[in-house]
């Protein structure tokens, strides 16, 4: 089973609206990975979790939070967030160092009104 | 500072026609990885290169790692319709935290019938 999932695929929500995206891999894979992505544009790293400890934050500003319950989940919460938030939100995971290849969801888009 | 030079942007090309790809850094990686992407779908990985010099066929699909590990290509031959989408180059820097990728700005690859 190669496969990420990630719920829900799209995502309304407003500036006040408090809500939370998922992501479950079942590779065994210990690393996993939030990016955000624009259109036709390469993703962006968010975060990186190595073995369920958060190991890498981009200086993501702090209405999103990521958590990670065990090694096969993965989510980030959204809270406040603002119109230039809207992106196509993708969740990935890999065995570290991720030198090996990423394996990626098939993402959530996120429309912020 | 953009660390990973994709080239081209873009390209539009008829059915059966070869193409190359390119990435190009003034830095050496320890890997360097090929995805491809649909448009709202993730990136699927199609390749990781570790060793300089090495080169890898996938079908249609070559790829090639500098001997420096500085730079790579991707050359699909006889490209179809079915080869149209994105394709991101991502590097894995050595001595870089563990998850950290370098991404290309993407070529976005349109393949008529």
């Amino acid at each position: 089973d190669t496969e990420v999932t990630q719920t829900p695929k799209h995502l309304v929500m407003g500036m006040t609206n408090k809500k939370s995206l998922k992501c479950e891999q079942h590779m065994g894979h210990r690393a996993m990975y939030w990016y955000k992505q624009k259109a036709k544009k390469p993703p962006e790293l968010m975060f990186v979790y190595s073995y369920e400890k958060l190991s890498i934050n981009e200086s993501v500003p702090s209405r999103f939070s990521p958590e990670c319950p065990n090694s096969s989940l993965l989510n980030l919460h959204l809270h406040a967030l603002q119109p230039e938030d809207s992106a196509l939100y993708l969740c990935a995971s890999s065995q570290p160092p991720s030198r090996v290849g990423q394996y990626f969801g098939p993402g959530t888009r996120l429309t912020v009104l | 500072t953009q660390l990973l030079e994709q080239s081209p942007q873009f390209l539009s090309i008829q059915e059966g026609e070869n193409l190359t790809v390119y990435c190009n850094s003034s830095s050496v990686f320890s890997s360097l990885q090929w995805y491809r992407q649909e448009p709202g779908e993730g990136p699927v990985l199609l390749v990781t290169v570790v060793t300089g010099g090495e080169v890898k066929k996938l079908k249609r699909l070559t790829f090639q790692f500098g001997d420096a590990r500085k730079d790579s290509s991707l050359h699909i031959t006889a490209a179809q319709p079915g080869d149209t989408g994105l394709y991101l180059c991502a590097g894995a820097r050595s001595g870089t935290s563990y998850g950290k990728l370098t991404f290309g700005q993407g070529t976005i690859l349109t393949v008529h019938p």
